[in-house]
């Protein structure tokens, strides 16, 4: 059962707007969550993270909303530009089987030049 | 940067063989991980290791094996490849145990059992 939810396989958006992806966990026990970005061809690559102490983390153009209640998590990338179009990865990490991470299963983001 | 580097691309093998995946590491980590990725199943864990010759299963490490006799080396064993283990591999690297150490992965090896 996948404990970590990309419920939008894909998402296009115009340059220069922003681009919202979300992220749902079930697993209550998560308390430390991740952004990966991948091109094609490439293995994931680390774009920003959060602990659940948070409600929000920045990173320049990307932000991390996490509503620990909903257990939802947002990416926001603002402004979206054309080399922002990959797939981008929520993971999701418990106190206990710290190794572990779960994985959604990607949002395609398309940014139209 | 960190260098995480998978030894094939792509790899086709068949039903039956023993299959070995290698990813070594040019950064001293810790902790090695090897996860197999699937239309529509994200990343899953196979098996990790946090020290030469230490290895913890995983979600998925039924049909899989590893081998770690070097920090900077972590194999993962197919003992008898079968089709359903056609996927995506991905190998990847953390310095120590915190969690606020992001995983820094390789470019992934394609494999393909016919």
């Amino acid at each position: 059962d996948q404990q970590v939810k990309q419920n939008s396989p894909s998402l296009s958006v115009q340059e220069g707007r922003i681009s919202i992806l979300n992220c749902d966990y079930t697993n209550s026990m998560f308390d430390y969550f991740l952004w990966y970005k991948k091109y094609p061809a490439e293995g994931p690559t680390f774009l920003i993270s959060i602990s659940s102490i948070k409600d929000k983390n920045e990173d320049g153009r990307f932000t991390v909303f996490l509503n620990k209640s909903a257990k939802h998590l947002s990416l926001h990338i603002v402004p979206s530009q054309p080399g922002d179009s990959a797939v981008y990865f929520c993971a999701a990490s418990a106190r206990t089987g710290a190794n572990n991470l779960f994985f959604g299963t990607g949002t395609r983001l398309t940014v139209i030049p | 940067d960190v260098k995480v580097t998978q030894s094939s691309r792509y790899l086709v093998k068949r039903t039956g063989e023993k299959v070995f995946l290698e990813c070594v590491q040019d950064m001293d980590h810790e902790n090695m991980f090897w996860y197999r990725q699937d239309p529509g199943l994200g990343l899953r864990l196979i098996y990790f290791s946090y020290d030469v010759k230490m290895k913890e299963k995983g979600d998925i490490p039924e049909g899989y094996s590893v081998s770690r006799e070097k920090k900077e080396r972590f194999s993962l064993i197919l003992e008898s490849a079968s089709t359903n283990q056609t996927s995506m591999y991905l190998c990847a690297t953390r310095e120590g145990r915190g969690r606020n150490q992001p995983q820094h992965f390789g470019d992934g090896t394609r494999l393909s059992i016919l």
